[in-house]
């Protein structure tokens, strides 16, 4: 069954101070992993979608990256504004658009 | 140019009634999801609709039941609310040929089951 984890569950950072936060999946077949940033009584918002191993992605002080079991979002010198959860997603070949979320990574930036 | 906008904002039912949200696509999208998501954990798929059928199924049971207009909104129906219902309902809609990928989320309708 596909799956995925998200961890740490809630992150808090100071202002400029790097990290990463980690997403692993069990999926038949790749079809795409997909990350998304919530802010509360809101709905999720696109930020990136990765296709295979080794590919990566930016925008602005994000970075996603893909393993063939995990992937990474790494935050550059984060500003109080980039405070939400961040979502990790996956669909697979044969599931096609049935998209699998993961618990998400609640991430707080103090400044 | 509107996102996704869903309707009612809000919504307190009891339980044993019947519920309708409704969604409406952003411009130029023609697909569209409905997802569950219940305090502090992600959205889980309901099901997709796509040229007014239903094209894929998470793991609800048959009281949650959609619908596509050739306008390509949507409605999504719970029969006989359960308190375990009570959820944030977003509906996500993507372009034509993009299906999952890069999907548009509207607010969410909050229900709540007494």
């Amino acid at each position: 069954e596909d799956q995925v984890t998200q961890s740490p569950e809630a992150l808090r950072l100071q202002e400029g101070e790097s990290s990463s936060l980690n997403c692993s999946y069990t999926v038949s077949g790749l079809r795409g992993l997909f990350w998304y940033r919530q802010d509360p009584g809101k709905g999720p918002e696109f930020l990136f979608t990765l296709y295979s191993a080794g590919e990566e992605k930016e925008k602005e002080r994000l970075k996603a990256t893909l393993t063939k079991k995990e992937s990474f979002l790494h935050i550059t010198a984060p500003k109080p504004e980039d405070s939400a959860t961040y979502l990790c997603a996956v669909s697979g070949k044969t599931s096609y658009d049935k998209v699998i979320f993961g618990p998400g990574t609640s991430l707080s930036v103090i400044p | 140019d509107a996102g996704v906008t869903q309707s009612p904002t809000h919504l307190i039912k009891t339980r044993g009634q019947q519920v309708t949200l409704r969604c409406s696509p952003k411009s130029g999208h023609d697909t569209v999801s409905w997802y569950q998501q219940a305090l502090g954990q992600g959205p889980q798929f309901i099901f997709q609709y796509y040229e007014e059928e239903e094209r894929q199924r998470g793991n609800f049971p048959d009281r949650f039941s959609g619908h596509q207009f050739p306008n390509y909104s949507s409605e999504l129906n719970v029969n006989a609310l359960l308190l375990g219902d009570s959820a944030l309902y977003l509906c996500a809609s993507s372009r034509p040929g993009q299906g999952a990928e890069e999907q548009y989320f509207g607010p969410g309708t909050r229900l709540t089951v007494t």
